[in-house]
């Protein structure tokens, strides 16, 4: 079975900290991770994934075979990064497996 | 590009009421997908489909059917509606299985 674990509902930063979006998950087989962002009144996107070893908006993601982790982060949260945040791993059959997700606020 | 088209955006059903939520895509692409999400609970598959004409089940399929007979839509039917089954509705396509597109969802109510 396949698990993706955020065990943060709700994460809150001021702009200019750093931001760290905690994602664990559960998997037999070679995991392909990313990271989808809702931004409010907009549709679910594809943010980041861990193949593309991209930095997207500021955002990295490394994944950690041996801690079986896929943590966001950021050095310097912005005013817009303020979304819910998914975590996704791609297992068989094409299909992903969300987490909860996380709520994140970056107050001014 | 339209990309993915959801209709409708809101529903209000009586249970035991039908209805077919509506899903398009415009990119040619042979994945799509359902999900549902429900309050603090992420999105959990309801049925997907590799291309015409083959659909299959996902992690919540009870309750719904699905078809695809054409690439570009892939209506979701309830049958008999439930209150168990208020909750936002995704529609989402993919080329491969790297990405998925969205739609902006339906919100259905069952009361």
């Amino acid at each position: 079975a396949q698990r993706v674990t955020q065990p943060e509902k709700l994460l809150s930063v001021f702009k200019g900290a750093p931001v760290e979006l905690k994602c664990n998950y559960s998997y037999s087989g070679s995991p392909e991770l990313f990271w989808y962002v809702q931004y409010s009144r907009q549709r679910l996107q594809l943010l980041l994934r861990h193949i593309s070893r991209e930095s997207i908006k500021g955002f990295t993601a490394d994944l950690n075979k041996g801690e079986t982790s896929f943590h966001l982060k950021k050095p310097f949260a912005q005013e817009e990064d303020s979304a819910m945040y998914y975590c996704a791993l791609l297992g068989s059959n094409y299909k992903l497996t969300f987490g909860k997700g996380t709520l994140l606020t970056v107050n001014p | 590009n339209a990309g993915v088209t959801q209709t409708p955006k809101f529903r209000i059903l009586k249970i035991g009421q039908s209805m077919t939520l509506q899903c398009t895509q415009d990119m040619n692409h042979n994945y799509m997908y359902w999900y549902r999400q429900d309050p603090g609970m992420g999105l959990k598959l309801i049925y997907y489909s590799v291309g015409a004409g083959i659909t299959d089940k996902g992690e919540v399929p009870n309750g719904y059917n699905v078809s695809r007979s054409t690439t570009e839509d892939f209506p979701l039917r309830l049958e008999l509606a439930a209150p168990s089954q208020t909750s936002v509705y995704f529609c989402a396509s993919s080329q491969t299985v790297n990405e998925q597109f969205f739609g902006p969802g339906t919100r259905l109510t069952v009361l």
